[in-house]
């Protein structure tokens, strides 16, 4: 099956820092999405992006499908971005199931 | 709009016992997934439905776990008998139907076996 692979697993930054996670995923897919998961455990949904560039504040992220590649960019981080990143990937069109991937874990300093 | 609801929220239960988690998707939401989530580890599907029929569930452990979308809404998800390796947060999320798009998940319920 597919692999979803994440860098860097961990990552500590000082308030206002800009950071870059990288997603690689080893087959095509028909769409990625970018999750942030809570110190309390919730899941919430950042970014479809299956290809291109999207921002959303803070957030931007870009996926480039033909090199199996999605970064997740965070500028001037807040404590509150502190979490997990996962990136999920749909490997088949129509299945509507995600694989996630190993996460990155990113704790921001005040 | 409600979001997809789960419960309990913690449970712990000595191995060999059984369990059993429940979820409510958003209204009208006819795609349910279940989710396993091991500390420090992604979520793995488990089991997914299409309105009450089973989509897939190659990754759930049939000797052992369970799971039932009665009228294509609520859905449970059940462990019996419980083992160690099964202490993880059961994640629900829901979809609309035939798009990957609205994907929603629960707060999860945090299972210790002991």
């Amino acid at each position: 099956g597919i692999q979803v692979e994440q860098s860097p697993p961990d990552l500590i930054l000082q308030e206002g820092a800009n950071s870059t996670l990288r997603c690689n995923f080893s087959d095509s897919v028909n769409n990625l999405q970018w999750f942030h998961q809570n110190p309390w455990g919730q899941l919430i949904n950042l970014f479809y992006i299956p290809s291109g560039t999207k921002q959303n504040g803070r957030l931007s992220a870009t996926t480039v499908a033909t090199e199996r590649y999605s970064l997740l960019y965070i500028s001037s981080s807040q404590t509150t971005d502190s979490g997990v990143y996962f990136c999920a990937v749909e490997p088949d069109s129509g299945t509507y199931k995600y694989i996630f991937g190993t996460g990155t874990r990113l704790k921001v300093l005040a | 709009e409600a979001g997809v609801a789960q419960s309990p929220r913690y449970k712990i239960i000595e191995k060999r016992q059984s369990v059993a988690f429940w979820c409510n998707p958003i209204s009208g939401h006819a795609t349910l997934y279940w989710y396993q989530q091991i500390l420090g580890q992604g979520p793995k599907l488990l089991i997914q439905f299409q309105n009450n029929g089973v989509v897939d569930d190659s990754q759930l452990p049939k000797d052992r776990f369970s799971a039932e979308r009665l009228k294509g809404v609520d859905s449970t998800l059940k462990i019996q008998p419980a083992k160690l390796e099964d202490s993880a947060v059961y994640l629900c999320a829901s979809s609309p139907r035939d798009t990957a798009y609205g994907y929603t998940f629960g707060s999860g319920t945090r299972l210790t076996v002991v």
